[in-house]
């Protein structure tokens, strides 16, 4: 089977910074995708990572280390508009398919 | 404008009748998905197609078809609906083997089964 673990809910203030945590466990890995999504909204890409270490897209960075099948987004400089839920997400090499997280409800207090 | 279309937005339907929802992307991408995505939860995959004409299924297909006999539409069709198939429908379409720009997702259809 496969399965991804991820915390359900993080709080933070306006500027501080927010990592969330994923651990996967499944066959056929290609690489660990990030997506966001609005309360109402429809989820929009906003990482992939296909090798080990660090990618970083201005305010938001994720990492990978697949020898340890763990990743994790970091989101610094909090803005209240980064109050989402943000899912971690394997991309399968086959058809190009993605299986989700549960997601991670963040709340962003001034 | 271009992008991805989802039709209806909201829908209402009782058990046993047969539901379409349909999805259009204009970007030509040569993969299309279809998700559900219940109260609280992540996504899960119901049916994918990497092409016109080629289809296959995701996690959860069960009591759903899926059609693609054209590269731009891809129709979801709930053929005798059950009130465990209340949720939001998402459509997303992705470039062929383009992992690092990700999937396009619709803004969803809200079905409630009554």
């Amino acid at each position: 089977g496969q399965s991804l673990e991820q915390p359900s809910e993080v709080t933070a203030v306006e500027g501080a910074i927010v990592q969330i945590n994923c651990t996967y466990q499944t066959s056929g890995f290609y690489g660990l995708s990030w997506y966001q999504q609005h309360d109402g909204g429809a989820p929009t890409f906003l990482s992939y990572n296909a090798l080990d270490g660090l990618e970083e897209t201005g305010r938001f960075s994720s990492f990978l280390s697949r020898s340890d099948s763990y990743g994790y987004l970091l989101l610094q400089e909090l803005q209240m508009k980064d109050s989402a839920s943000y899912f971690c997400a394997v991309v399968k090499a086959a058809g190009n398919k993605l299986t989700f997280g549960g997601g991670t409800r963040v709340l962003v207090k001034p | 404008d271009a992008g991805i279309t989802q039709s209806p937005r909201y829908k209402i339907t009782e058990t046993g009748r047969q539901v379409t929802l349909m999805c259009h992307q204009t970007w030509s991408h040569s993969y299309m998905f279809w998700y559900r995505q219940d109260l609280g939860h992540g996504l899960r995959l119901i049916y994918y197609s990497a092409a016109a004409d080629i289809t296959d299924k995701g996690e959860v297909p069960d009591g759903y078809v899926v059609s693609r006999s054209k590269t731009e539409n891809f129709p979801l069709t709930l053929e005798s609906a059950t009130r465990s198939q209340t949720s939001v429908y998402f459509c997303a379409s992705s470039e062929a083997v383009r992992y690092t720009s990700g999937q396009y997702f619709g803004p969803g259809t809200r079905l409630t089964v009554t």
